[in-house]
């Protein structure tokens, strides 16, 4: 079955960090891209960055919000895309979620695989 | 950035009932634009790729079509599954941004 599970959800105080993972079976997850996504509560998605496979370069796309804070990267031995979150605040309260990038002709085009999300709670 | 505008936010419709959101984007964006429903709790599904290519699985009582600037996604016959909230998303450039989102509730 193909699936992506995200783990490393947790309680933090703001200024702290944390790191997400992503992890991938069912497929060949160094064939694809992964992406992160988030949802405060109540509230709608926001596409957070993607990391390219390898075979296109395997570089990284951020969200201005989380632009030189967070990090995406990838370890494609383990199947596993992570998520560094640092110097967290508040307003990254919320479920984050991995998905793998659909790739049809060298361009993409959805998210066709998610996994269950994670919780992420910033408070002091 | 790419701003996606999508309406209307809340729709109450009931079962059998065909049902049209329509999502407008800041510039064109051809049709690298996906749909996505989201069932409380859940993480999304996607329905809808290429603006109008129905993903492996998806009931074809859904649809998309549209290009450039403005989008639609129909369900020809709302079925008691279908109430949830459907996002779009523009896959054009960085940042791939999302509709704020229409939740489709029972009438």
């Amino acid at each position: 079955e193909v699936q992506l599970v995200e783990s490393g959800g947790d309680l933090v105080q703001p200024g702290r960090s944390l790191r997400l993972s992503c992890t991938a079976s069912g497929f060949t997850s160094g064939d694809y891209g992964m992406s992160w996504f988030r949802q405060a509560p109540g509230k709608g998605l926001e596409w957070v960055g993607f990391i390219r496979s390898k075979t296109y370069s395997g570089t990284t796309e951020y969200a201005a919000s989380v632009k030189g804070i967070f990090t995406i990267s990838r370890d494609d031995s383990k199947s596993i895309a992570y998520l560094q979150m640092n110097s967290l605040k508040t307003e990254d309260t919320g479920v984050y979620y991995c998905a793998r990038d659909l790739l049809i002709g060298g361009r993409y085009h959805g998210l066709d695989v998610w996994g269950q999300g994670t919780t992420v709670t910033v408070s002091s | 950035d790419i701003q996606l505008t999508q309406s209307p936010s809340f729709l109450s419709a009931s079962v059998g009932d065909r049902v049209t959101i329509t999502c407008r984007a800041s510039q064109g964006i051809s049709t690298y634009l996906a749909w996505y429903q989201q069932k409380p709790g859940k993480a999304p599904k996607l329905l809808i790729y290429a603006a109008s290519t129905l993903q492996s699985g998806v009931p074809s009582r859904f649809s998309g079509s549209g290009s450039g600037t403005e989008f639609t996604l129909t369900v020809s016959s709302l079925q008691p599954e279908d109430f949830a909230t459907y996002y779009c998303q523009q896959l054009n450039s960085y940042p791939r941004t999302f509709g704020q989102g229409t939740k489709v509730e029972i009438k």
